[in-house]
């Protein structure tokens, strides 16, 4: 089935510290999709990255990095030297190519930057 | 500027009254799609649709409608049969299949 797990609820950390937040998915294709988004408090999710299942490189974008493991099931997020305007609800979400072509989204990690 | 709006942003019902909830794009996106937000839930899907004139329900169908009668627009009926509507309601589009959603604001939906 497919399934998305954020086991992170919240997190608080310091700004300029560097945090992980974490993804894990279940599917029974062996072509998919993953995705992050943000979420701000003006509530309109803002896309990060996509992510194709034959593309196990890792990317960096500025403070942004992911790391996407097939052999976990993990599609991990990392913001380093974090900032206050990174206070955020983050969103990881799955797609398989061969199905109802719906996304899924995991619950959510709220993220907490204190200055 | 293209984009998704909804509208309105703040919604207040009445119980047992049906509501619509406006959803247009102009990306030119085949996809559109609802979704549910509620504290601790994240997005649950309510509907689905691929094409114009074609929908398919979500994980949360029951006590919602839509309609796709042109491709800019993918309107959400909360009907009275929704027992617990009040709830964040997000529209989205994208591009065609297992590409990247684009989200609107939101609408917060009250019941009072």
């Amino acid at each position: 089935a497919q399934k998305v797990t954020q086991a992170q609820t919240e997190i608080s950390v310091v700004e300029k510290e560097d945090v992980t937040l974490d993804c894990v998915y279940e599917t029974r294709d062996t072509t998919y999709y993953l995705f992050w988004y943000k979420q701000p408090p003006s509530g309109e999710l803002v896309f990060l990255i996509r992510r194709n299942s034959f593309d196990e490189q890792n990317e960096i974008s500025g403070r942004y990095s992911w790391n996407f493991q097939k052999s976990t099931s993990s599609f991990n997020f990392t913001i380093t030297a974090s900032q206050v305007v990174d206070s955020a609800v983050y969103f990881c979400a799955l797609s398989e190519a061969n199905r109802d072509d719906k996304i899924i989204f995991g619950k959510g990690t709220r993220l907490h930057i204190l200055p | 500027d293209g984009g998704i709006t909804q509208s309105p942003k703040y919604l207040f019902r009445k119980e047992g009254q049906n509501v619509t909830l406006s959803c247009e794009q102009n990306l030119n996106h085949d996809a559109m799609y609802w979704y549910r937000q509620d504290p601790g839930q994240g997005l649950r899907l309510i509907y689905y649709s691929q094409i114009v004139n074609d929908f398919q329900k979500g994980d949360i169908a029951e006590g919602y409608s839509v309609s796709r009668e042109k491709k800019e627009s993918f309107p959400l009926t909360v009907t009275s049969a929704q027992k617990n509507p009040t709830a964040f309601y997000l529209c989205a589009s994208s591009m065609s299949r297992n590409t990247e959603a684009f989200f609107g604001q939101g609408t917060r939906l009250t019941v009072v």
